[in-house]
């Protein structure tokens, strides 16, 4: 099956720093879903792209789907305290009817204040 | 946006004994939930795939029998862990698909998580 490779696996920053992190696949993807988890909660979806070389931001959010369509960044400007998390990355598959997700092994952000 | 929940948030049992688990779309109807399982610093391995009013889909490797899913309604999907062991101990999230127009998934749909449910088996 396609594989995920989430890379950093873990950053710490200062307060104020931007933040970027990246996926890339074995395959091609159809769509790039990148999320956020904050410690013992669920994921929230924090931006979904649809179409190779799809940019979009979502307040201090930045995300692109790349052209090659194996590859995805996430990028995070002025981050704040808040802003700590899992974030991962994550792909759909669309066969069939059942749209799983498959996601990558996460980005373990820190902000220091 | 739309909201899914879960419970109990967190549940303590005895191994041998089974645990149920619920999920709730609390705004919207969902045909289909999806069950995870998430081991401290890893990420969300899906377990199955619940479809309203039809038997659930299990990944590779996950034991139906181990894993029992009811999907009985449009809101309401449960998961019970039978027979629990200290290694069913782990953070079990469910997701819901909420179509933008109705009826069955489409390509755009969001998939909303709930909060999650930690159980410990001693």
């Amino acid at each position: 099956g396609q594989q995920l490779n989430q890379s950093p696996q873990s950053m710490f920053i200062q307060e104020g720093e931007d933040v970027s992190m990246n996926c890339t696949s074995s395959s091609i993807f159809n769509t790039w879903l990148w999320y956020k988890q904050d410690p013992g909660e669920g994921p929230v979806l924090l931006i979904a792209l649809y179409k190779a070389g799809e940019l979009t931001s979502n307040g201090r959010l930045t995300a692109q789907f790349g052209i090659t369509r194996k590859d995805s960044f996430l990028n995070i400007s002025a981050s704040i305290p808040s802003d700590v998390g899992i974030y991962f990355c994550a792909d759909r598959n669309s066969g069939g009817s059942n749209y799983k997700l498959t996601f990558g092994k996460g980005t373990l952000l820190t902000v220091n204040p | 946006g739309a909201v899914v929940s879960q419970h109990p948030s967190r549940v303590i049992c005895k191994s041998g004994t089974s645990v149920k688990i619920e999920c709730r779309s609390l705004d919207f109807q969902a045909t289909t939930m999806f069950w995870y399982r998430q081991f401290p610093k890893k990420s969300l391995m899906l377990m199955a795939t619940s479809n309203e009013g039809s038997k659930a889909t299990y990944e590779q490797g996950v034991e139906k029998d181990k894993f029992l899913i009811n999907h009985a309604s449009l809101t309401l999907s449960t998961l019970t862990v039978t027979s629990a062991h200290p290694e069913d101990s782990s953070f079990y999230i469910c997701s819901a698909i909420w179509s933008t127009r109705g009826g069955a998934a489409g390509s755009t749909d969001t998939q909303y998580f709930g909060p999650g449910t930690r159980l410990t088996v001693l």
